[in-house]
């Protein structure tokens, strides 16, 4: 059982290119989210998504996109990079119920320079 | 605003006690959790708390005072292996969960 996995692990990107970033779950999950993880800071929500075919802003949307086309799968992309979204991405599943336990991928470190 | 407060570090010496502290100001409470997060991986679940008291699962506790706006994660015995970050986390009223920055443990032997 794979749970979350994240794929790329490492990229290095210039300013102003694009790249995605994809989480696919194997849980039958409802619920899947973006993360980014910087030093000295708590985890901050990027975008959400509840089910299939939904997304939502989190509390730090600017600059990234999202798409959950399929259940298994939530992308997370980068249309334009800037330095200031070098960090480490984390995704996570969970089920609706009440305890909710979060499942995270391992991250994936992406630097622009 | 929301803010969790944990200590940045914190040190203990291999086979003893530490406890590790959450205070937390929010939007409405709906239970509150503790994650383990070794160097370079993700955080794994440890435990969750929504009701006041004490929840014990092996070695690891975790306290809520929901009318103090506190917890505390206490681990016994501790072994090289706990050397991580602990991460307290609260559920707020839209069911969003707001982290706090995490507290480095160092385990000495």
């Amino acid at each position: 059982n794979a749970g979350v996995t994240q794929t790329p692990k490492f990229r290095v990107l210039k300013t102003g290119q694009s790249m995605t970033l994809l989480c696919a779950q194997d849980m039958n999950h409802e619920y899947m989210y973006w993360y980014r993880q910087d030093p000295g800071m708590g985890l901050r929500l990027i975008h959400y998504s509840v089910g299939e075919g939904t997304t939502a802003k989190g509390e730090v949307p600017d600059g990234y996109n999202v798409s959950r086309l399929k259940k298994q799968n939530f992308l997370l992309g980068l249309e334009s990079a800037a330095p200031s979204q070098t960090s480490v991405y984390f995704c996570a599943s969970r089920r609706p119920q009440e305890t909710g336990e979060l499942f995270f991928g391992e991250g994936s470190r992406l630097t622009v320079l | 605003g929301q803010n969790i407060d944990q200590p940045t570090e914190m040190t203990a010496t291999e086979g003893a006690i530490v406890q590790i502290n959450c205070t937390y100001q929010t939007s409405g409470f709906n239970g509150l959790f503790w994650y383990q997060q070794h160097a370079g991986e993700a955080p794994t679940f440890l435990s969750y708390n929504v009701l006041d008291g004490l929840e014990e699962k092996g070695r690891f506790s975790s306290f809520l005072s929901r009318s103090k706006g506190y917890s505390y994660l206490l681990l016994k015995e501790l072994q090289m292996k706990d050397s991580a970050s602990y991460l307290c986390a609260v559920r707020d009223s839209n069911y969003q969960l707001i982290w706090g920055a995490g507290t480095k443990l160092i385990i000495k032997p």
